[in-house]
C-alpha cells in the first residue's frame, strides 16, 4: 500500500513563476515530513522539511505547507529557475521508527 | 567533502554472483540506513542502523541480503546469489539522532551504487 502519494508523475513550468508539487499521505501517525530533490545518477538532497506540529516552513524560494487534516503537503518553489528541474520526492517519518517512507516523486521541468 | 559516501558507484554482476557496497556517513552521525531505488519509484527502506546495532529491517530485505555496521563507523551490504530482481540504486543515508525518537532528525543520501545483475 503506498502510503505517500504524489499523483503529479511531472510539471513543466515557466522561470520565474511558482511551482507548486504536491503530496498526499495516509498514515495519520507520520509525524515529520521532507522534500528532497534529485538529479541524475545523484543521491536525494535534502530541500525543506516540517514537523507535523508546524504547518509552514520556509528557507528561501521554498516553502513547505502541510494540512494534518487533508492528509496533504506541498511544496512551493518561487521564483522557479532552470536549475530548479530535477525530481521532487516528499518523503514522510512514522512516530514510532526512524525510516522514511517515500512518494514515486515529480519531475519539475523549469523552461526559460 | 564531509559528505555520505558510496562505493563502488556502479556494479555490474552475473547472476548468481556475490557483490558487497559500502557506504562511509558523515562522520557524527550515529545513524545510517540503506534504501533501494528501482526506476520510477520513489527509495524503499532496507534496514537501518544506529551505532553498530542493526535496530530495523524491512521484509524487503530476504536472507540473501546482509548489512553491517561492525564499528559504529562505515556499513557494508551484501547480496549474495544476486538476481535480475535486485538491479537498482542502493542508497545509503546517514543522520544524527537522540535517543527515542529525535523529532528534526533529517537523513542525508549518498550518491547511491548502481547495481546491474545481468
Amino acid at each position: 500500500d503506498q502510503q505517500v502519494k504524489q499523483n503529479s508523475p511531472s510539471l513543466s513550468v515557466q522561470e520565474g513563476r511558482i511551482s507548486i508539487l504536491n503530496c498526499d499521505y495516509t498514515n495519520s501517525m507520520f509525524d515529520y515530513f521532507l522534500w528532497y530533490k534529485k538529479y541524475p545518477a545523484e543521491g536525494p538532497t535534502f530541500l525543506i522539511s516540517i514537523s507535523s506540529i508546524k504547518d509552514k516552513n520556509e528557507d528561501g524560494r521554498f516553502t513547505v505547507f502541510l494540512n494534518k487534516s487533508a492528509k496533504h503537503l506541498s511544496l512551493h518553489i518561487v521564483p522557479s529557475q532552470p536549475g530548479d528541474s530535477a525530481v521532487y520526492f516528499c518523503a514522510a517519518r512514522g512516530e514510532y521508527g526512524n525510516k522514511l517512507v517515500f512518494g514515486a516523486g515529480t519531475i519539475l521541468r523549469v523552461k526559460s | 567533502d564531509t559528505g555520505v559516501s558510496q562505493n563502488p558507484r556502479h556494479k555490474i554482476t552475473k547472476r548468481g554472483q556475490n557483490v558487497t557496497f559500502r557506504c562511509d556517513p558523515i562522520s557524527e552521525h550515529n545513524r545510517l540506513y540503506w534504501y533501494r531505488q528501482t526506476l520510477g519509484q520513489g527509495p524503499e527502506f532496507l534496514t537501518y542502523f544506529q551505532n553498530e546495532a542493526q535496530l530495523e529491517k524491512s521484509r524487503l530485505l530476504s536472507d540473501r541480503f546482509s548489512a553491517e555496521r561492525p564499528k559504529g563507523s562505515f556499513s557494508t551490504l551484501e547480496i549474495q546469489r544476486t538476481e535480475q530482481g535486485d538491479s537498482a540504486m542502493y542508497l545509503c543515508a546517514s543522520s544524527l539522532g537522540g535517543q527515542g525518537i529525535s523529532f528534526s532528525e533529517t537523513q542525508y543520501f549518498g550518491p547511491g551504487t548502481r547495481l546491474l545483475v545481468l
